[in-house]
């Protein structure tokens, strides 16, 4: 099964902003499937917090955003806070898999 | 309460069976997708199966032919057969649900452990 790719780490200082990549492929992000993120707090589950490419569910904060383009998408954290340290993982479908696919995950250190 | 509550996961030998069962309340499976999603130990996400409103089934290539995804509609509950368990099959394992003709997972349940080992 195919999965996308994401940089193993970032980090940043409360209150600075932090973007997370996620590349994938033309049978995926690229045939303009969307893009989810979930984020994962230590020994929990996951939790969405963007889908639909750039849509929050309610009870999210506005300092999380999407983006898509092309093959890839980015998660963006903008004010960050200690309690926003936890990984976070892409997700899209994959047409000719004919499957869901999640991203390898991104630690996010706050400082 | 809208919740998914995992069970049946515990420790099985290398080609053993186990069944796994995800109880819905507060909705209706049938009106939902429901996903299988494990994580092994200090890994990643992945995606093991989904099934369809009208009952179609698919499976992760990892899992085709050794995992069956099924759906009791009078019990609200999704279950996942699993048969000759390999020691890499050892995660949590998550239900999860996906609003229909959508491609998110927005509810998950809060897993249940698998372990594979001699």
């Amino acid at each position: 099964q195919s999965v996308l790719t994401q940089p193993p780490s970032v980090s940043g200082a409360p209150g600075q902003r932090v973007t997370i990549s996620c590349t994938g492929s033309n049978s995926d992000i690229g045939a303009g499937l969307d893009v989810n993120w979930y984020q994962q707090l230590p020994g929990t589950a996951p939790k969405l917090v963007i889908y639909g490419n750039n849509k929050r569910p309610s009870g999210v904060p506005d300092r999380f955003s999407g983006s898509r383009s092309g093959t890839s998408a980015s998660l963006a954290i903008t004010g960050l806070q200690a309690e926003d340290e936890a990984d976070y993982y892409c997700q899209s479908y994959d047409s000719i898999l004919i499957g869901y696919v999640f991203g390898t995950g991104t630690k996010v250190t706050v400082l | 309460e809208v919740q998914l509550v995992e069970s049946g996961g515990g420790l099985i030998q290398p080609g053993g069976s186990l069944k796994l069962s995800c109880a819905a309340s507060g909705f209706s499976v049938t009106d939902f997708y429901t996903s299988w999603v494990r994580q092994a130990p200090e890994k990643g996400l992945e995606w093991v199966s989904v099934i369809y409103v009208g009952g179609t089934t698919y499976y992760a290539d990892s899992v085709k032919g050794r995992f069956t995804i099924s759906r009791d509609n009078s019990k609200n509950t999704v279950y996942l057969q699993m048969s000759n368990l390999r020691v890499d099959d050892t995660a949590v394992y998550y239900c999860a649900r996906v609003p229909r003709s959508h491609w998110h997972h927005d509810l998950w349940g809060r897993g249940t452990l698998v372990s594979v080992s001699s």
